[in-house]
């Protein structure tokens, strides 16, 4: 059974540092893994989607690596803003089954101190 | 507006009741998905639509029923709601299966409380 597991579960930097936010997967049977943000109260807003040939994709600010082989994702967040206080996710939408579900990690809330 | 949407965005409702939870996509995808998230427990896929007039179970379907008789529509209803399915319900799209770069995308969602 795929798990998703996310660390930390929070985080709080001061402005202007960059971050990692760490994503694990247990079966690497997947076509591809999004990283979502999502604010209090609000849905998810899509940030990246690395489909499982690709290595890296990079939106602005962020890059987020897959190492399917390994299990792990990573998103890079550059320059840290208090704008980016968020809970980022990070979701693998497994091969097997063909549902199109997304299996979730729980998520990683970040805060980011002026 | 382009997107999907969800409404109402907030529902009380007491135990016992039927509420239906709507979601409206205007990119004609064809599956559609909606899930409940909670603390402790992060999303979970409650029911599934492969196209109109498809649907399938997800993880935690149990007191939940769905329809599509339209593409564009995927209505969420709880049959006789229970405090347990107090939650935040998300409803999202995607273009297709079976394609690495395929994306989905969420509503804001709807926050069901029941009494």
């Amino acid at each position: 059974k795929q798990e998703v597991t996310q660390i930390p579960a929070a985080l709080s930097v001061p402005e202007g540092e960059n971050l990692v936010l760490n994503c694990s997967f247990t079966d690497s049977a997947i076509y591809n893994l999004q990283w979502f943000r999502q604010d209090p109260g609000k849905g998810l807003t899509s940030l990246l989607l690395i489909q499982s040939s690709q290595r890296e994709q990079t939106s602005g600010r962020l890059n987020a690596s897959l190492d399917k082989s390994s299990g792990r994702s990573t998103l890079y967040i550059a320059a840290s803003q208090p704008g980016d206080s968020a809970t980022y996710l990070c979701a693998v939408r497994p091969s097997s089954g063909n549902t199109g579900k997304l299996i979730f990690g729980q998520g990683t809330t970040l805060q980011v101190k002026p | 507006d382009a997107g999907i949407t969800q409404s109402p965005r907030y529902k009380i409702t007491e135990t016992g009741r039927q509420v239906t939870l709507m979601c409206h996509q205007t990119w004609s995808h064809s599956y559609m998905f909606w899930y409940r998230q909670d603390l402790g427990h992060g999303l979970r896929l409650i029911y599934y639509s492969a196209a109109a007039d498809i649907t399938d179970k997800g993880e935690v379907p149990d007191g939940y029923v769905v329809s599509r008789s339209k593409t564009e529509n995927f209505p969420l209803t709880l049959e006789s709601a229970t405090r347990s399915q107090t939650s935040v319900y998300f409803c999202a799209s995607s273009e297709s299966l079976g394609q690495m770069n395929t994306e989905a995308f969420f509503g804001q969602g709807t926050r069901l409380t029941v009494v």
